[in-house]
């Protein structure tokens, strides 16, 4: 079945630098998503992606569709205590139903 | 837009008992919504994909009979868990599909943590 690499597992950064992470794929997404999951919390949506290619930002995060459609970053610039949590990735095809396919996750810790 | 809850967040029961869990979209129509179950520190795992007025499709692995999956209308789906077990205390959270800008995009619930003692 599909398979989303994400990378890294966990990073442990200082308040104010930016964070960088990826998710590869050995299949083709039409769609990625990029969540955050806070402890005890439901996945929240950050951004959606839709076109190969496509870079899309909210506020201090970056997240872009890559060309191959076979992976996406996202990018937090000036990271903050409070972006604390696990940020997952996933991918979809318009031919699954609109199933996700989730990535391994990314902790992200911030040291204030 | 694009709410979903989740009843109950938390939930302990007793071994042999059945937990049923709602999953509710508050300001849209949900013609599918998805189950997961989440491990610690662990991704989400896609148990079963709930379409409203027919049966549920049932991932690889996932017992139907145990995962008793509901989708009666537009806006409600509930995951009874029967004859629960230790084994199966872990956090269930359901998402909801939206049709976004190109696509469907899956709003999620705050989750349901079941213990089962």
């Amino acid at each position: 079945g599909q398979q989303l690499n994400q990378s890294p597992q966990s990073m442990f950064i200082q308040e104010g630098e930016d964070v960088s992470m990826n998710c590869t794929s050995s299949s083709i997404f039409n769609t990625w998503l990029w969540y955050k999951q806070d402890p005890g919390e439901g996945p929240v949506l950050l951004i959606a992606l839709y076109k190969a290619g496509e870079l899309t930002s909210n506020g201090r995060l970056t997240a872009q569709f890559g060309i191959t459609r076979k992976d996406s970053f996202l990018n937090i610039s000036a990271s903050i205590p409070s972006d604390v949590g696990i940020y997952f990735c996933a991918g979809q095809t318009d031919n699954a139903g609109n199933m996700l396919t989730f990535g391994g996750g990314t902790r992200l810790m911030v040291k204030p | 837009g694009a709410v979903v809850s989740q009843h109950p967040s938390r939930v302990i029961c007793k071994s042999g008992t059945s937990v049923k869990i709602e999953c509710r979209s508050l300001d849209f129509q949900a013609t599918t919504m998805f189950w997961y179950r989440q491990f610690p520190k662990k991704s989400l795992m896609l148990m079963a994909t709930s379409n409203e007025g027919s049966k549920a499709t049932y991932e690889q692995g996932v017992e139907k009979d145990k995962f008793l999956i509901n989708h009666a209308s537009l806006t409600l789906s509930t995951l009874t868990v029967t004859s629960a077990h230790p084994e199966d205390s872990s956090f269930y959270i359901c998402s909801a599909s939206y049709p976004g800008g190109g696509s469907y995009e899956q709003y999620f619930g705050p989750g349901t943590r079941l213990t089962v003692t």
